[in-house]
């Protein structure tokens, strides 16, 4: 199984700032990279996939990078609803494997 | 508007089973691969099962295989899980998406609670 591996676990930040979520795969998943917001009580939300490609509808405050094993989310100008938990999660083969989530909080 | 409805959760005791529906509506369900993700309480996100278009291919976690069974009735746009042989460590929010490998679109979810 292909394990995803998070950092930081959680992140505290203030409106308007720049944050940078890292997610590592434990063998190349090309860019089969998948990101996910969720806020408390709800179900997750599909924001970036194939790496870099953003949903419809989601914010350009959002980006994605990253091939191979090394992949990172950025959230430019945080805004008071960015505040929730991400999860990167890979779709190269089965098990779709999550990585542990990080949470965003507010400082 | 696509919408994704989860039902059948409850309490069940360890062994027991479960069947969980999923109802589908505002795209055309016959289309997608479909999935069933899962989230122990406090936890992080877990993928469980999907199913090809036509129910002809399925693909399970390791640690449900031959306890769980994914299908679907494309003519009622719905998607379902039986759950056999139920362990606590199965307790979570088990969740319907759309896709089989990245997940589009997601139901609230339901909730199974296996305790004696």
């Amino acid at each position: 199984d292909i394990q995803m591996t998070q950092s930081p676990s959680s992140l505290s930040a203030s409106v308007g700032d720049r944050v940078t979520i890292t997610c590592r795969a434990s063998q190349s998943i090309s860019s089969h990279l998948n990101w996910y917001q969720q806020k408390p009580g709800k179900a997750p939300k599909f924001l970036i996939y194939a790496a870099s490609s953003l949903q419809s509808g989601v914010p350009s405050r959002f980006s994605g990078s990253g091939s191979g094993t090394d992949f990172t989310l950025t959230i430019t100008s945080l805004q008071p609803e960015d505040f929730a938990a991400y999860y990167c999660q890979q779709s190269y083969s089965p098990p779709y494997t999550f990585g542990q989530g990080t949470k965003l909080e507010i400082k | 508007e696509v919408q994704l409805v989860e039902s059948g959760g409850g309490l069940v005791q360890p062994g027991g089973s479960l069947r969980l529906s999923c109802t589908a509506s505002g795209f055309t369900f016959s289309n997608f691969w479909m999935s069933w993700v899962r989230q122990a309480p406090g936890k992080g996100l877990e993928w469980v099962a999907n199913i090809k278009q036509d129910g002809s291919d399925k693909y399970y976690v390791d640690s449900v295989k031959g306890r769980f069974t994914i299908s679907r009735d494309n003519a009622k746009n719905s998607l379902y899980l039986q759950m056999d042989s139920l362990r606590v460590e199965d307790t979570a929010v088990y969740n319907c998406a759309s896709g089989g490998a990245s997940f589009g679109n997601w139901g609230q979810g339901t909730l199974v609670t296996v305790s004696s």
